[in-house]
């Protein structure tokens, strides 16, 4: 079965500093990737995702991820935190054979001012 | 548009009570999905409906039920709630051709005590 794996649960990050977070997924198959972001007291809301098109998604409010097959990995940018960005950010892996989504533990992204 | 519906948003039982969440979309989406999410576990897949009729088993099933009852609902039943069940539950849906993506309800904040 497809899984996802983040390593960090909790990211501090200065304002205005890069924001970097990891992802490597393990798939039989070429995978649909996804990060989604949860603000808090809220559900999920989707950020990007990755579709087997162009390898490099970009996504709301700035965010980014590289699709890189031979790294097995799919980790989420930003160039320059903002205060807003605080939340906990997961990604995400199904394959092509179904829609059922597998998490990562997710990363709590703290923004330090 | 009103999304992905979840009722109630908070909840306490007692160890040994019964109860049923509530989900209902109106995105007209083929899946739907009910998660758990637990501190530093990710979100954990309980049951899910591919589509109307049919349910299956996800990560965590054990001590749960679900119902279909149409398109738009998909209920998640406790027979007799247990500590173990103290948790933040998500409703999902999603169309089978969108690849994956999933959008979410705000979430139940249940507390077996």
């Amino acid at each position: 079965a497809q899984s996802v794996t983040q390593l960090g649960s909790h990211v501090s990050v200065s304002e205005g500093a890069l924001v970097l977070l990891r992802c490597n997924y393990s798939s039989s198959v070429p995978p649909y990737l996804f990060w989604y972001v949860q603000y808090p007291n809220q559900g999920l809301q989707l950020l990007l995702k990755y579709t087997s098109a162009a390898t490099l998604v970009k996504g709301i409010n700035g965010f980014e991820a590289e699709f890189k097959k031979s790294e097995t990995s799919f980790h989420l940018t930003k160039p320059s935190a903002h205060m807003s960005d605080a939340a906990e950010y997961f990604c995400a892996v199904s394959d092509h054979g179904n829609n059922r989504l597998a998490f990562g533990k997710g990363n709590q992204v703290v923004v330090i001012p | 548009n009103a999304g992905v519906t979840q009722t109630p948003k908070f909840q306490v039982l007692k160890t040994g009570q019964s109860m049923t969440l509530q989900c209902a979309q109106d995105m007209n989406h083929n899946s739907m999905y009910w998660y758990r999410q637990d501190p530093g576990m990710g979100l954990r897949l309980i049951y899910y409906s591919a589509s109307e009729g049919t349910t299956d088993k996800g990560e965590v099933p054990n001590g749960y039920n679900v119902s279909r009852l149409n398109k738009r609902e998909f209920s998640l039943r406790l027979e007799s709630a247990a500590p173990s069940q103290t948790s933040v539950y998500f409703c999902a849906s999603s169309e089978l051709r969108a690849q994956g993506e999933a959008f979410f309800g705000q979430g139940t904040r249940l507390t077996v005590v």
